[in-house]
């Protein structure tokens, strides 16, 4: 079965210290992958999504950035954190050619 | 643009009760809609998913339905139980947005004992 894995859970950071947020699936392979943020009093909010390896589309312009060095493997990043930055950020996967989505537990990132 | 809106924004019931969840998108050209629960602090469990030809789904106690023509789409749970408490989301995927979703804001559901 597929499953996929977010760490870490919890992140409490300086402003202006670097981000990196690690996403992984198993049990399938190409799949598509997606990063949102959800933030205090606001829905989700897709930020990025692959349809494979290296290939990154970003929703809106902002302080972070995503990169996917292997297949199933789905990494969001900032050089310098910035207070706004702070929410709860999922990862999600979808099969290629399937239409149903699958999240995973989130990590919460608080900016200090 | 899409745009999905979640009403109420909180709901209250007591333990037993039938109740409906709604959410509306502006845009009719969707290529599925799917409601999601997530428990505080938690990441989202899909619940239904409904492609844009059906009219609904159910699983369990749940019933969810579509009407692409309106814009909208509805959670149905039965007989609820204190288990059932979370906030609920609906997601709608655009007909050419590689399995892009647009939330609602989600309703908070509440159920007491």
């Amino acid at each position: 079965s597929q499953t996929i894995h977010q760490w870490p859970a919890t992140l409490v950071q300086p402003v202006g210290s670097p981000l990196s947020l690690e996403c992984t699936v198993e049990g399938t392979s190409n799949p598509n992958l997606y990063w949102y943020r959800q933030a205090a009093g606001r829905g989700l909010q897709l930020l990025f999504y692959s349809v494979g390896i290296g290939q990154i589309s970003s929703e809106v312009p902002q302080n972070l950035s995503a990169s996917r060095p292997q297949d199933r493997q789905f990494i969001l990043s900032s050089k310098k954190l910035l207070l706004s930055d702070s929410g709860f950020y999922l990862c999600a996967w979808r099969t290629t050619g399937s239409t149903e989505a699958f999240f995973g537990q989130g990590t919460r990132l608080t900016v200090v | 643009k899409q745009e999905v809106t979640q009403i109420p924004a909180a709901l209250s019931v007591p333990e037993g009760e039938n109740l409906v969840l709604n959410c509306s998108f502006t845009d009719s050209a969707i290529y599925n809609l799917q409601w999601f629960r997530q428990d505080p602090g938690k990441g989202l469990t899909s619940l239904l998913l409904i492609q844009s030809s059906q009219r609904e789904q159910t699983s369990g106690r749940l019933n969810a339905s579509l009407d692409k023509s309106s814009g909208r789409s509805t959670l149905y749970i039965a007989a609820s139980q204190p288990g059932d408490s979370a906030t609920y989301l609906c997601a709608a995927a655009g007909g050419t947005s590689y399995g892009k979703l647009t939330f609602g804001q989600g309703t908070i559901l509440t159920v007491h004992p």
